[in-house]
């Protein structure tokens, strides 16, 4: 089953530009996180935005949710090649009891 | 170091074998969970465990077993009758179940000889 969707599924940008992913999915949550993951690396936490809140920052990201559109994106403000990896959105389903990762967008960042 | 520990990094099944997959955490952590990743795909959950000597199944658990007989553990055996099961697998645990945030081992690479 699959709960959230990543949009774009590639993306490659400029060192310096800013890379928006977005996220969607179907059912009702209490929370959304957003995790990278380095190629052939496990995964890592990156932020949790809960579904009272609209808006989120950490560094250079940041997070918005819009639990009417069921959507969520996440901006990386002055990417660095550092930030090449694939993201990930993870919802959670207030019926059920587990975590559902989408299919994530693979960053390229060129030099 | 606190964290996760996913052995071996590399692991190599023969036909009609079963293999199982370490996952040791030190984060004192209840929850514990057992993804698969194929390439280029997100992570599809096996088995998951939120205290022990309990476990429930996944999406995808035909195929695969795991035992929670102590917290800090939680291994995942492939056996003979998952068909497919070159993968990246990743070990994750949570403090207070599902809902929030996972920390994840290194992963464990199965091929298929």
């Amino acid at each position: 089953s699959q709960q959230g969707e990543e949009d774009p599924q590639a993306l490659s940008i400029q060192e310096g530009e800013n890379a928006t992913m977005n996220c969607s999915y179907k059912t009702s949550i209490n929370n959304l996180q957003w995790y990278r993951q380095n190629s052939g690396r496990g995964l890592v936490h990156l932020i949790l935005i809960r579904s009272n809140e609209r808006e989120k920052h950490s560094g250079r990201l940041r997070v918005t949710l819009d639990t009417s559109k069921k959507s969520s994106s996440l901006l990386i403000t002055a990417s660095r090649a550092a930030d090449t990896a694939s993201y990930f959105c993870a919802t959670d389903d207030s019926s059920a009891s587990k975590i559902i990762f989408g299919s994530g967008t693979r960053l390229s960042i060129r030099p | 170091d606190g964290g996760i520990t996913q052995s071996p990094k590399y692991l190599f099944r023969k036909e009609g074998q079963n293999v199982t997959l370490s996952c040791e955490q030190n984060l004192n952590h209840d929850a514990m969970y057992w993804y698969r990743q194929d390439p280029g795909q997100g992570l599809r959950l096996i088995y998951y465990s939120q205290i022990v000597n309990d476990f429930q199944k996944g999406d995808i658990a035909e195929g695969y077993s795991v035992s929670r007989e102590k917290k800090e553990s939680f291994p995942l055996t492939v056996t003979s009758a998952q068909k497919n099961p070159t993968a990246f697998y990743l070990c994750a645990s949570s403090a207070q179940g599902v809902s929030n945030i996972q920390y994840f081992g290194a992963g464990t690479r199965l091929s298929v000889l």
